[in-house]
């Protein structure tokens, strides 16, 4: 079965400073991996998604990842933090094409960002 | 981004009474929705997938009973939370996805306190 690992439950960076959040996939085939965001009481918001196509997937607000098949893992990352990117992110993945297959989601990692 | 719309955003209810939320996708037919529990702190943990027209599928150890899900229309999905008790206070959020789609939309979720 597919799962996801989150390394670090709470990232701190300084505002300017490089974001880096990790993510760890398992699957027995090729997923699809998924990085979302949540602010406090709210829905989730997509922030990118790898589906087989380019390795280096851009997202919004400046946010991009890399999927390292090697590595098992799709981490994100941003050049230059800011207050906003504030809240708790989600690595997902979904393994098949069926309509019915959900999300698989990580413990989900909250990032701090000092002035 | 395609919108999915849950409702309402915030609910409290006494104990023993019975809770519906909704959620729709706005712009596009949702032919699969999911929906999650996330309780504080705490990742997603899908509760049921449902398919237009076709009962829900629960995941293990959710009450099929407790829980209803109802996916009557394309672009409709309720869960009735029934006799909800205190322990029954989480936040809840759906999801939906189109025929085709790779990725899944959320709702803004909502809030249940039971009291």
């Amino acid at each position: 079965a597919q799962s996801v690992t989150q390394l670090g439950s709470h990232v701190s960076v300084s505002e300017g400073a490089l974001v880096l959040l990790r993510c760890n996939y398992s699957s027995s085939v090729p997923p699809y991996l998924f990085w979302y965001v949540q602010y406090p009481n709210q829905g989730l918001q997509l922030l990118l998604k790898y589906t087989s196509a380019a390795t280096l997937v851009k997202g919004i607000n400046g946010f991009e990842a890399e999927f390292k098949k090697s590595e098992t893992s799709f981490h994100l990352t941003k050049p230059s933090a800011h207050m906003s990117d504030a809240a708790e992110y989600f690595c997902a993945v979904r393994v098949g094409v069926s309509g019915n297959t959900p999300l698989v989601f990580g413990k989900g990692t909250r990032l701090s960002v000092i002035a | 981004g395609a919108v999915v719309s849950q409702h309402p955003s915030r609910v409290i209810c006494k104990s023993g009474t019975s809770v519906k939320i909704e959620c729709r996708s706005l712009d596009f037919q949702a032919t699969t929705m999911f929906w999650y529990r996330q309780f504080p702190k705490q990742s997603l943990m899908l509760m049921a997938t449902s398919n237009e027209g076709s009962k829900a599928t629960y995941e293990q150890g959710v009450e099929k009973d407790k829980f209803l899900i109802n996916h009557a229309s394309l672009t409709l999905s309720t869960l009735t939370v029934t006799s909800a008790h205190p322990e029954d206070s989480s936040f809840y959020i759906c999801s939906a996805r189109w025929r085709r789609g790779t990725e899944a939309f959320f709702g803004q979720g909502t809030r249940l306190t039971v009291v």
